[in-house]
């Protein structure tokens, strides 16, 4: 199986900064891999597919890149809805597989 | 509206079985793959299982193979996970994720869940 780590565990930041999450496969992923965003007592929301494409109504803050085996999403001037755990998936190979998650919290 | 609602979830004893059902609408079903989703309260998400739009194709996670079973009816514009001899360790929040449509197994659309509970 294709193990997703992801880094840091927990991010404490404040409105208006960047955060930049990381996400490493334990193969090459081609760039076949997706970030969603959950928050709590809600579903995963899709961000981000195939590495760098945002999906349907994702505002532009949100920016995804890497190939290969690493990854990584920014957003750019956290605003307060933000505040979640972030997830990465990759589809390239079964199972599917998720990362562990990135809390990103409020300082 | 565009949306998908999971049903079905329950408390039941172990080595039962329970049948989940993921109902679409305002769209249809058969264009597009369906995955299932689960995520233990508190923890991460964890990959179940997942069907082709045409239904030809199923994939399902090493811990729920033999057990478990996906099956849709486009007629009713619905999907159901079958799951039988269930264990506590699959009690968890379970999520129907519809497809992208050139990347199906990136899910765009999700329900709310249907929790299931294992335990005696």
């Amino acid at each position: 199986d294709i193990v997703l780590t992801q880094s840091p565990v927990t991010l404490s930041l404040s409105p208006g900064e960047r955060a930049t999450l990381s996400c490493r496969a334990s193969h090459d992923v081609n760039r076949y891999l997706g970030w969603y965003q959950q928050k709590p007592g809600q579903a995963p929301r899709l961000l981000i597919y195939d590495a760098s494409n945002r999906a349907t109504g994702i505002p532009a803050r949100f920016s995804g890149g890497g190939s290969g085996t690493d990854f990584t999403l920014t957003i750019d001037g956290l605003e307060p809805e933000d505040f979640a755990v972030y997830y990465c998936q990759q589809r390239t190979r079964w199972p599917l597989t998720f990362g562990g998650g990135t809390k990103v919290e409020i300082k | 509206e565009v949306q998908v609602v999971e049903s079905g979830g329950d408390l039941v004893q172990p080595g039962g079985s329970l049948r989940l059902s993921c109902a679409a609408s305002g769209f249809t079903l058969s264009s597009f793959a369906m995955n299932w989703v689960r995520q233990v309260p508190g923890k991460g998400l964890e990959w179940v299982s997942s069907i082709y739009g045409s239904a030809a194709n199923t994939e399902y996670a090493e811990s729920v193979r033999g057990r478990f079973t996906v099956s849709r009816d486009n007629s009713k514009n619905t999907v159901y996970l079958q799951m039988n001899s269930l264990r506590g360790e699959d009690t968890a929040v379970y999520y129907c994720g519809k497809g992208r449509p050139a990347e199906p197994w990136f899910s765009d659309l999700w329900g709310q869940g249907t929790s299931v509970t294992v335990s005696s």
